[in-house]
């Protein structure tokens, strides 16, 4: 069974930290995504990544980055966190034109 | 980029009826996918279906990529049906690029 591991389930951080949120895929997925669910506006694509060092800006990259310096591993970087940023991080992988497979998510709240 | 409409947006069932979700996408698609969201959060993929029906248990989903909308039928509903539905379609042309729509959210009572 596909396994995606989000590094933390509840994270909370203070306004200009650097934050990092990691996921970590078991299947040797080429695709890696990372999106944030709000309440009423569903998942948004924030970045995706389609090979190692490869990645593709989503709907919203503004005040991301990410890395993907090995296949299993796809890090999402907030650079100076916002209080805008306070929302639900769902990671997820799949192999090309196939199902995603998503972690549990991480709770990210920034005070 | 494309854009992703599902209706309604929020559904009451009874236990025991049957109900409709429908997602309708701007663009030609590669694929299309249907994912329930339980209470808890959790993601799971009930459906992966660029064209044509699938069907599993009470569920099935029709994607007519020609007309540019899916449907997804749930029939017999039971409480443990309850969560939030969304459908997500893969851009054609390039990058695997997965656009989810914003979700209906079903509730079914006893």
């Amino acid at each position: 069974d596909v396994k995606v591991t989000q590094s933390s389930r509840y994270l909370v951080k203070r306004t200009g930290e650097k934050v990092f949120l990691e996921c970590v895929q078991d299947m040797d997925h080429e695709n890696m995504f990372w999106y944030r669910q709000d309440p009423g506006l569903g998942l948004r694509l924030i970045y995706f990544s389609y090979d190692v060092k490869m990645k593709e800006k989503g709907d919203i990259p503004e005040g991301y980055s990410v890395s993907r310096e090995k296949k299993e591993r796809f890090s999402l970087i907030l650079e100076s966190a916002s209080t805008n940023q306070t929302s639900m991080y769902l990671c997820a992988s799949s192999f090309r034109s196939s199902p995603l497979h998503f972690g549990n998510g991480t709770r990210l709240t920034v005070t | 980029g494309i854009q992703v409409e599902q209706s309604p947006p929020d559904l009451i069932l009874q236990e025991g009826a049957n109900s409709t979700l429908r997602c309708n996408f701007s663009d030609s698609v590669n694929n299309l996918q249907w994912f329930h969201q339980n209470p808890w959060g959790q993601l799971i993929n009930l459906f992966y279906i660029p064209s044509g029906t699938k069907q599993n248990g009470r569920l099935s989903a029709t994607t007519v990529a020609t007309e540019r909308y899916s449907l997804l039928y749930i029939s017999s509903s039971q409480t443990t049906d309850s969560g939030v539905y969304f459908c997500a379609v893969e851009s054609s042309g390039g990058y695997q690029k997965v656009t989810f729509g914003t979700g209906t959210k079903l509730q079914v009572i006893p």
